[in-house]
């Protein structure tokens, strides 16, 4: 069974701060995806990383996939408060047709 | 563009009761997923389908059956409900493998009281 593990679970911090979230497996994934929920609504694809050590940025987040294609990384930049949501990771399963989704960061970013 | 449309968007059952969950996609994706996601929590499987007329269980399938007569609908049904059901439920849909995006609808949150 495959499996991701998402760390932290929740994060609060301040505005400006920076901050890493990571997503962790010991099997390997054909991509990875990140993506926010806000609350009330279904969650939105970030990114998409397929090729081990891709690095792909978007504004102040930086998204890394591991070279081995077993974790992954993000990495937001002088956070502001329109940063905060959920952030999940879903990695492409063995089968293909699934994903398989980390539990989630909950992240806070104070004013 | 509509995209992923689920009905309702509310429901409070009582204990016993039956429902069916609607979704709807327009995008003529292969792959459709139901999940549930409870309060804090990341999403659970629930069911899923790669095509018209096939379906298969995730990883918390009891409770709950589906049916994909059409590319376009994928509606989950709930029988006897209890009150561990209670959570935000979630269609997704994705047109293929291979990295493709997964869209979701605006989620039912259920009630079982």
């Amino acid at each position: 069974t495959q499996l991701l593990e998402q760390s932290p679970q929740f994060l609060s911090i301040q505005e400006g701060e920076n901050l890493t979230v990571y997503c962790n497996s010991s099997s390997v994934f054909s991509s990875l995806q990140w993506y926010r929920q806000e609350p009330g609504e279904g969650p939105v694809l970030l990114v998409t990383v397929v090729t081990g050590g891709e690095v792909k940025k978007l504004k102040r987040l930086t998204f890394q996939f591991g070279d081995a294609r077993k974790d992954s990384s993000l990495h937001i930049t002088a956070a502001q408060p329109g940063d905060t949501g959920l952030y999940l990771c879903a990695g492409e399963g063995d089968s293909n047709y699934q994903l398989i989704w980390g539990a989630g960061t909950k992240l806070i970013i104070k004013p | 563009n509509a995209g992923v449309t689920q009905t309702p968007k509310f429901r409070i059952l009582k204990i016993g009761q039956s429902m069916t969950l609607q979704c709807a996609q327009d995008m003529n994706h292969n792959y459709m997923y139901w999940y549930r996601q409870d309060p804090g929590m990341g999403l659970k499987l629930i069911y899923y389908s790669v095509g018209a007329g096939i379906t298969d269980k995730g990883e918390v399938p009891n409770g709950y059956n589906v049916s994909r007569s059409t590319t376009e609908d994928f509606p989950l049904r709930l029988e006897l409900a209890a009150p561990s059901q209670t959570s935000v439920y979630f269609c997704a849909s994705r047109p293929t493998r291979g990295g493709t995006e997964a869209f979701f609808g605006q989620g039912t949150r259920l009630t079982v009281v």
